[in-house]
């Protein structure tokens, strides 16, 4: 198996909602992203997880929260999210140490209303 | 702190036409990846150059590292439609687990 899946593919909440992004590789990779991707920019890193620990916030607002149950699976908890925060979520794993890039899931399209 | 940079940022071509897209990077990395980007879609992996002169070829596309220089090209030849897309360049920022991602390169081929 060499992809990352992630669910669901499209998201529409609302301000007040609560909803979680999930994300599952089973390629023995020990490390899991998350990327935020705005149209027609660059991907940025929100969060990396190394061997099921948080090693990497990027600044990130509390309204995401990340969560890594176990090497296999990677969530991303949203709570209160703003209209500015609707973009493409993307996860990603690799082997230790990033050496030969990521692989990237399908990405979730997340629209706030 | 790493910063990667494309140009063009935009790119308009004719099919059949051939043309380079650059990538340079600010301080030393040893990995250096080429996304492609189709609209509303994930990143496909094209390249990637793990040493100084490295080169990869895959179809039309050919992509090479100049490790001293800091300058990573993707290079298109014959160009066809099916190339329309955003193509990123990606550093790793060495030590750690982060790529840094490049402006990217929006390709367009006209038929």
């Amino acid at each position: 198996d060499t992809e990352v899946t992630q669910t669901p593919k499209h998201l529409v909440m609302g301000m007040t909602n609560k909803k979680s992004l999930k994300c599952e590789q089973h390629m023995g990779h020990r490390a899991m992203y998350w990327y935020k991707q705005k149209a027609k920019k660059p991907p940025e890193l929100m969060f990396v997880y190394s061997y099921e620990k948080l090693s990497i916030n990027e600044s990130v607002p509390s309204r995401f929260s990340p969560e890594c149950p176990n090497s296999s699976l990677l969530n991303l908890h949203l709570h209160a999210l703003q209209p500015e925060d609707s973009a493409l979520y993307l996860c990603a794993s690799s082997q230790a140490r990033a050496n030969y890039g990521y692989t990237f899931g399908s990405g979730t399209r997340l629209t706030v209303v | 702190e790493l910063k990667v940079e494309q140009n063009p940022l935009f790119l308009s071509m004719q099919e059949g036409k051939n043309y380079t897209i650059y990538c340079n990077y600010s301080t030393t990395s040893d990995r250096l990846y080429w996304y492609r980007q189709d609209p509303g879609k994930s990143l496909e992996s094209l390249f990637v150059l793990l040493s100084n002169g490295a080169v990869k070829q895959e179809g039309r596309l050919m992509a090479s590292l100049d490790t001293k220089a800091r300058l990573s090209t993707l290079h298109i030849t014959a160009a066809v439609h099916d190339l329309s897309a955003t193509y990123f360049c990606a550093a790793l920022y060495s030590g750690t687990y982060k790529y840094i991602f490049g402006t990217g390169t929006r390709l367009k081929v006209l038929a």
